[in-house]
């Protein structure tokens, strides 16, 4: 398997801009998480889905950060008008099922940088 | 609310020498799980141990093994004959087994330096 793809690994763009961050997991896993790791605030839960749907989005900073998972084997993480505070690296993240699966495997993250 | 605090900013272990690394944590719940997560300069997390809280033997994964305390609420690991390829940031994660979340609550991170 090739494990959960995240594209673009690298996003450099201005701020006002909308950036589209990409998560494919793992085939057969039906729980996905969306983190994102800063220096100042480390690694934090953003949002999770079970089935595609949203099951715990408290993590989602403010209303300009939104996720979508249309299908099992895609979501979406848009952040639309981003700011320079939005700098970070996020991870997608897949499991089995969301109490059974114990382990998660991660993405390789996107380094997300806006100026 | 869950928290998880690693004390340890950085660590240094001489190659072959074992290193522990510190985690606690604060909950209220009796059934938990606890993680460590090892995360190379490639950013890639790994998933290197895992303990359920319901049990008393500590957990074992070849160089790596966990100290858990659940009276104490502390969960460190144990690093074995430490290899170049340990370098890397380790993270602690508690995960609730109540109900079906999935989320993980990291500490703040330990690097860890192995020296040749």
């Amino acid at each position: 398997d090739a494990g959960v793809i995240q594209s673009p690994r690298h996003e450099v763009t201005e701020m006002g801009q909308e950036v589209t961050l990409r998560c494919k997991p793992i085939s057969g896993h039906n729980s996905l998480f969306w983190y994102r790791q800063t220096m100042m605030r480390g690694l934090e839960l953003l949002i999770y889905f079970n089935n595609n749907v949203p099951i715990d989005d408290s993590g989602m900073p403010e209303d300009r950060f939104s996720a979508k998972m249309p299908n099992a084997s895609f979501s979406t993480l848009k952040i639309q008008p981003s700011e320079p505070r939005d700098s970070a690296v996020y991870f997608c993240a897949s499991s089995l099922d969301g109490a059974g699966g114990l382990r998660q495997y991660f993405g390789p993250g996107t380094r997300l940088t806006v100026t | 609310a869950q928290t998880v605090t690693q004390s340890q900013p950085e660590m240094s272990v001489q190659e072959a020498e074992t290193v522990t690394l510190s985690c606690t944590y604060d909950t209220s719940e009796s059934d938990y799980y606890l993680f460590w997560y090892k995360q190379p300069p490639s950013r890639q997390m790994i998933l290197v141990i895992r303990q359920e809280a319901y049990k008393q033997q500590n957990a074992t994964e070849n160089r790596f093994s966990v100290n858990f305390q659940k009276a104490a609420k502390s969960f460190s690991l144990k690093i074995s004959d430490s290899q170049l390829g340990d370098a890397a940031m380790y993270f602690c994660a508690y995960r609730s087994a109540r109900g079906n979340t999935g989320k993980l609550i990291f500490g703040q991170g330990t690097t860890l330096q192995v020296k040749p």
